[in-house]
């Protein structure tokens, strides 16, 4: 498996708390990903990053916020969780192969507001 | 804009029988990637497979192939001596073909396939 990390895996939280969620990867890859999963459904990209410094938002809006610092880690954070927000996070990582990037995924944060 | 539709929510399969998993997909590009990842039950989303568009023969990986059907936009997956292991959730994504440094090479996916494999 890649080496890409989250934590934590489950997290349950009260309405108006504010969260961070934490990827970190130790491959050195410069690309670095979001996506949101709900039950049933597909993933959509919520945030992405090209490099330190540099940070983008997906195609499906979110109230979250990502930072880049630091090539190995890429954070997300709410800064007051809804039910809403609840859902499956996926931290991905990327290195270019072959005109295409292949994607590394973390296991997950499953995130339950209340 | 791209799409990818998987049509079968939940499959199920005996152990060492094959099984096809399907996609289709719509895109206006010309040139593009196509991806099937597997995602078991509480653990990583992995690559199974991909296909680059512009090469006709199916991609193989051990006991998975798929069938690229270009024209059609279609893009099944086979999974041949099904396990018990290969139960997980199956996605198929594009990613559009860019140069180095271009597009953000994001991957459209669709709403997945889960696949049980019975003993």
């Amino acid at each position: 498996e890649a080496d890409i990390y989250q934590t934590p895996r489950y997290l349950v939280i009260g309405t108006g708390k504010k969260i961070t969620l934490e990827c970190s990867q130790t491959m050195g890859h410069d690309k670095m990903y979001w996506y949101q999963q709900d039950p049933g459904m597909e993933l959509h990209l919520i945030h992405y990053s090209y490099g330190v410094n540099s940070t983008e938002k997906g195609d499906l809006s979110s109230e979250s916020t990502v930072s880049r610092i630091r090539t190995e880690h890429f954070p997300l954070t709410l800064e007051s969780a809804r039910p809403s927000h609840t859902s499956q996070y996926l931290c991905a990582s990327s290195i270019w192969t072959d005109f295409y990037n292949e994607q590394f995924f973390g296991p997950g944060t499953r995130l339950t507001v209340l | 804009a791209q799409t990818v539709t998987q049509s079968q929510p939940e499959m199920s399969v005996q152990e060492a029988e094959t099984v096809t998993l399907s996609c289709t997909y719509d895109t206006s590009e010309n040139n593009y990637y196509l991806f099937w990842y597997k995602q078991p039950p509480s653990r990583q989303m992995i690559l199974v497979i991909r296909q680059e568009a512009y090469k006709q023969q199916n991609a193989t990986e051990n006991r998975f192939s798929v069938n690229f059907q270009k024209a059609a936009k279609s893009f099944s997956l086979k999974i041949s001596d099904s396990q018990l292991g290969d139960t997980a959730m199956y996605f198929c994504a594009f990613m559009k073909h860019a140069a180095y440094g271009g597009a953000t090479n994001k991957l459209i996916f669709g709403t997945g396939t889960l696949l049980a494999v019975q003993p």
